[in-house]
This record gives structure tokens, sequence and C-alpha cells, in this order.
């Protein structure tokens, strides 16, 4: 398996607060992402980086932000979470700008 | 506006059954995967198809890439419990777009014994 690691897998949260999700990669590739899957939606692309300090939004941004301050970490942050980013947070990676992904376990998060 | 129609949302079908699994567009598309995912897990890559035409297969399941590289299918022969699962079609759009996969909402098969 790809080595790739999301923390945490589970989390439970109140409207208002911060979270952080971390995504962390032994793979050495340059590209990762974030994506939310929600029943209806299919998985959707929030933020996605093409190497350290260089990120971009994708069609889910607003409400998140993302740091990628070495090759390895991607974090994605929920600056004051509502009800409605309740959903499954995967990470992924691909090397060069290839479109073949793979994909953390994800990290299941509740606002409630 | 979904970009890409997966259909049917729904598949349940007895061992043994044969499926077909659908995922359509109206726009072109540089190259197109399919994924299955597990319960509590993420997709895991299948197959990636790049020429319009292509057909490629897996052991019993079989990816064809539409002519117009607007539309894909997955065919599945004697299904198995095994193959139960979410099916999900992901596609690219160009250099621009490269690395940014749009994903269809997914079909659900099971298969029971």
């Amino acid at each position: 398996d790809a080595g790739i690691t999301q923390s945490p897998r589970h989390k439970v949260t109140e409207t208002g607060t911060p979270v952080t999700l971390r995504c962390h990669q032994t793979e050495n590739h340059r590209y990762m992402y974030w994506y939310r899957q929600d029943p209806g939606h299919g998985l959707r692309l929030i933020h996605y980086s093409y190497g350290v300090k260089d990120t971009d939004k994708g069609e889910v941004s607003d409400g998140y932000s993302v740091s990628r301050s070495k090759t390895e970490d991607f974090l994605l942050t929920l600056e004051s979470a509502t009800s409605s980013q309740t959903s499954v947070y995967f990470c992924a990676i691909s090397d060069v700008r290839a479109n073949v992904l793979t994909f953390g376990a994800g990290s299941r998060l509740t606002v409630l | 506006t979904q970009l890409l129609e997966q259909s049917p949302q729904f598949l349940s079908i007895q061992e043994g059954e044969n499926l077909t699994v659908y995922c359509n567009s109206s726009s072109v598309f540089s190259s197109l995967q399919w994924y299955r995912q597990e319960p509590g897990e993420g997709p895991v890559l299948l197959v990636t198809v790049v020429t319009g035409g292509e057909v490629k297969k897996l052991k019993r399941l079989t990816f064809q890439f539409g002519d117009a590289r607007k539309d894909s299918s997955l065919h599945i022969t004697a299904a198995q419990p095994g193959d139960t699962g979410l099916y999900l079609c992901a596609g690219e759009r160009g250099y621009t777009n490269a690395g940014k996969s749009t994903f269809g909402d997914g079909t659900t098969l099971t298969v029971k014994p």
C-alpha cells in the first residue's frame, strides 16, 4: 500500500470551532489533494497542491484553507466548522501531473 | 451540474449474473479512471483509459472508453460477492486540468451469494 496516513480518522466537534486534518505521505509524490465525499455528491475537490507552498482552490474551497510546508504533509483547516462541513475527507496523492490518484483511508468529521 | 453521470446509482444482483455500469458526460476527457471503494476505505484505482474506443480487461472486468472520449462503461462478468462495493468513474479534462479529477456520484453494487 502507498504510504498515506490521515489523522485523525474520526473527529466530532462543535460548530464554530477550528479543525485541522493532516495528510502525511511517505511516497515523495509532488501532488496532493483534499476531497470530501458526501452521499449524492461523490468526491469533490477542495484544494490541491503541486508542491511545497504551491496550493490552489478546487470546486468546493469556501470555508477551507490548506498549507503545505513540507513535501510529505498537506494540512486541511476548517477555520470555523459548520454543520455543512460534516463529511468524510480524503487525501490523495499522485506522481507527476498524473490523474491516477492514490487515496488515504479517510477522516470522518462530524460537526454538531 | 454533475459533469460525470453514473448509472445506475444502485445495483443489487445475484452471484453469477453479469452487469454493466455507465459513466456519461457531455464533456470530452483526456483520460478516465475507474475506482472501487469499500466501506471505511479510500477508493482504489482499477484502470485508466486514455484512447477513444479503448477496451481494457482486468480478469472479469471489462472497461471501455467511448470513441468520442465522453463516456465509459464497466462490465462485470459472472459477478461474485467480492465485487460488492462502490464503483466510481473519474475524468480529467485536458492539460490545464491535469491532476484534477472530476468524479461521478458512484454506483453501489451488491452481489448476493
